[in-house]
């Protein structure tokens, strides 16, 4: 069974930094592109960045561009989020996302599997 | 930078055929896909690359994407499919949402 386990989320202050951690299980994961995908509390959905299944390319909207770095240790399975900076508007749950279009060009991409999320709150 | 439109919400009666747009300029030219989410839950991916859907979701769900835009189509609403549904493509090494649209069952 395919799961996806965030961790590392809380609260924080405006500036202040955390790192995100996704655990995945249950399917070959040095083959997958992953993303991290958030949600403002009562809002939709918003792509935040992209990693290539070998980490050689990377990609980010443009709202975290130059504070979050994206990464993965395919030996450990897992894919991090590096958040620097932080701001009010960063509040949100962080979901993790395979992407389920392996081996395909990034326009093919969907995600296929989620895990639970995990809320980080900026906040003084 | 690229946006995708969604009406925020659609109402359907039970049985009856839902549908959800999604515009986006030359979104025809690109790949849609739909996730549903149900509150406080993650989202669920219905359709994916246009009208392929993914092993466990319903055959009622269908979708399609012509010109600036994409539909997702419930046939024979269930009172479960209530829940709020998002679009989403590729542009430019960019993923991009729709706003999302609340679908009620009544």
């Amino acid at each position: 069974e395919v799961q996806l386990v965030e961790s590392g989320g809380g609260l924080v202050q405006p500036g202040g930094s955390l790192r995100l951690s996704c655990a995945a299980s249950g399917f070959t994961f040095s083959i997958y592109e992953m993303n991290w995908v958030r949600q403002a509390p009562g809002k939709g959905l918003e792509w935040v960045s992209y990693i290539s299944s070998s980490g050689s390319t990377i990609y980010y909207a443009d709202s975290v561009k130059g504070r979050f770095t994206i990464s993965r240790d395919n030996a450990k399975n897992s894919l991090y989020l590096q958040i620097n900076s932080l701001r009010a508007e960063d509040t949100a749950v962080y979901y993790c996302a395979r992407d389920g279009a392996v081996g395909q060009q990034l326009v093919r991409g969907y995600f296929d599997y989620w895990g639970q999320g995990t809320l980080v709150t900026v906040s003084s | 930078s690229y946006e995708l439109t969604q009406p925020p919400s659609v109402s359907v009666s039970p049985g009856q055929t839902a549908s959800i747009t999604c515009s986006g300029d030359k979104l025809g030219d690109k790949y849609a896909c739909w996730y549903q989410q149900r509150p406080g839950q993650s989202p669920v991916l219905v359709i994916y690359q246009d009208s392929k859907r993914p092993s466990g979701i319903p055959e009622r769900f269908s979708g399609s994407n012509s010109g600036n835009t994409a539909t997702l189509t419930i046939s024979g609403t269930q009172a479960m499919d209530e829940a709020d549904y998002y679009c989403q493509t590729w542009d430019s090494s960019a993923g991009v949402f729709g706003g999302g649209t609340k679908l009620t069952v009544l």
